[in-house]
Order: structure tokens, then C-alpha cells, then sequence
């Protein structure tokens, strides 16, 4: 049982490459989420996934897209990746689905450590 | 803006003492929950505790939720070398399908 698992662990960028960060889960979950991890800010939510088929915006959604390829897997995409970007990306998951999906404990990935110069 | 905040923002202290964290959060919740971090590593949950509820124990874990003052606080007895890490409060919106992180606590045990 893997739980939440991130590739790649480690990417470095240049302004204006794209890149694609995978997620894929094998606890039958419901929820996918991504954030990123900035000093001093906590995690912000990018863009969640409440259920297979579905995505929503996040507080901070400029700039990436996502795809929730089935129920396992979900990836985020910069299309253009910018300075701002550079972050610690984290996938997590939950039971949880649809409204109440809050009331549920999220597992996390490892993280992406992503540099974009 | 984020939903909870935590503090100390940092806590150093010495193995075998109790460390307490406080969380407040703006609007009205569902649950409280608490997660830890190792530097480097991703978030692991520890423990939630329900609007319901007004105490949670877990092991060397103590939480505590006052929903009249908005706050919630963590305390770990008996700490270890091995508790270093930064502790997050996270909660929902009422109704959210998502959580709301603070910006941590960071705790130094020192053995």
C-alpha cells in the first residue's frame, strides 16, 4: 500500500517550459487535491478534484490546469511555468466526496521541490 | 486570507517537557484538524476533533476545541527529539468540500 505517491521528487524549470506533476493514490478515494507549500504562507489549495470527472478552482489556480485522468490519478499541469511558480507541490487525498469532503482526513504525498528560473 | 492561524509561530523546548500550540480560525466549522510535518516530508495527519466535541486525546496527544472563542489547541506531553516538526491546524468552511491550512507552528524539541 504506496498511499499517495508525487513524481517527479525534484524539477528545475526555465521561464516558459511546461510540465506536467502526477499524483496517483491506491486508497480508493474520492478527493484528490493539490497545493503548493511556500515559506511563511502554509498551504494554499490550487485545485481539488471532490470526485472522479469533477475539478474546482482552489485559492490560487492561475497558471495551472489539472486533469483527473480516473479515480487513482491526478496531475497538474503549468503550461508556462514562471518564477512565481517555484514552490513545493503537494497531492493529497481523501475518503471524503462532494459537499462534505472537508470532514474528512487528507493523506499527503512527498512533495515535488519544483525551481523555476 | 487563511482560515486558521497558529500560534507560536515557533516553540523550542526541552525533551520531556509539554508543548502547547494554539489555532484560531475565522468562521464556523465542521471539525478541526491537526496535521504534522517533518521537514522535507508531506503533511501527516494526527488528529481531528468535531464542532461537537470539546476534548480529543490521542496517545501523548491532547486537543481541545472552543468553538465560542474560535480556537482550538494542540498539546504534546512528554516530548521527544523525534516530535521536532511543524505543527498546521486545518479546518473547513461550513459546508466546504476542502481544508483551509494555517501557516504552522514550528516546534524544536531539544534531547
Amino acid at each position: 500500500n504506496a498511499g499517495v505517491t508525487q513524481t517527479p521528487k525534484f524539477q528545475v524549470l526555465k521561464t516558459g517550459q511546461s510540465m506536467t506533476l502526477q499524483c496517483a493514490q491506491d486508497m480508493n478515494h474520492n478527493s484528490m487535491y493539490w497545493y503548493r507549500q511556500d515559506p511563511g504562507m502554509g498551504l494554499r489549495l490550487i485545485y481539488y478534484s471532490a470526485s472522479e470527472g469533477t475539478t474546482d478552482k482552489g485559492e490560487v489556480p492561475n497558471g495551472y490546469n489539472v486533469s483527473r485522468l480516473n479515480k487513482r490519478e491526478f496531475s497538474l499541469r503549468l503550461e508556462s511555468a514562471a518564477p512565481s511558480q517555484t514552490s513545493v507541490y503537494f497531492c493529497a487525498s481523501s475518503a471524503g466526496t462532494g459537499t462534505w469532503s472537508g470532514d474528512y482526513e487528507q493523506y499527503f504525498g512527498p512533495g515535488t521541490r519544483l525551481t523555476v528560473t | 486570507s487563511q482560515q486558521g492561524e497558529e500560534d507560536p509561530q515557533a516553540l523550542s523546548i526541552q525533551e520531556g517537557e509539554n508543548a502547547t500550540m494554539n489555532c484560531s480560525y475565522k468562521t464556523s466549522i465542521n471539525n478541526l484538524q491537526w496535521y504534522r510535518q517533518n521537514s522535507g516530508r508531506g503533511l501527516v495527519h494526527l488528529i481531528l476533533i468535531r464542532s461537537n466535541e470539546r476534548e480529543k486525546h490521542s496517545g501523548r496527544l491532547r486537543v481541545t476545541l472552543d468553538t465560542s472563542k474560535k480556537s482550538s489547541s494542540l498539546l504534546i506531553t512528554a516530548s521527544r527529539a523525534a516530535d521536532t516538526a511543524s505543527y498546521f491546524c486545518a479546518s473547513p468552511k461550513t459546508g466546504a468540500n476542502n481544508l483551509f491550512f494555517g501557516t504552522g507552528t514550528r516546534l524544536t524539541v531539544i534531547p
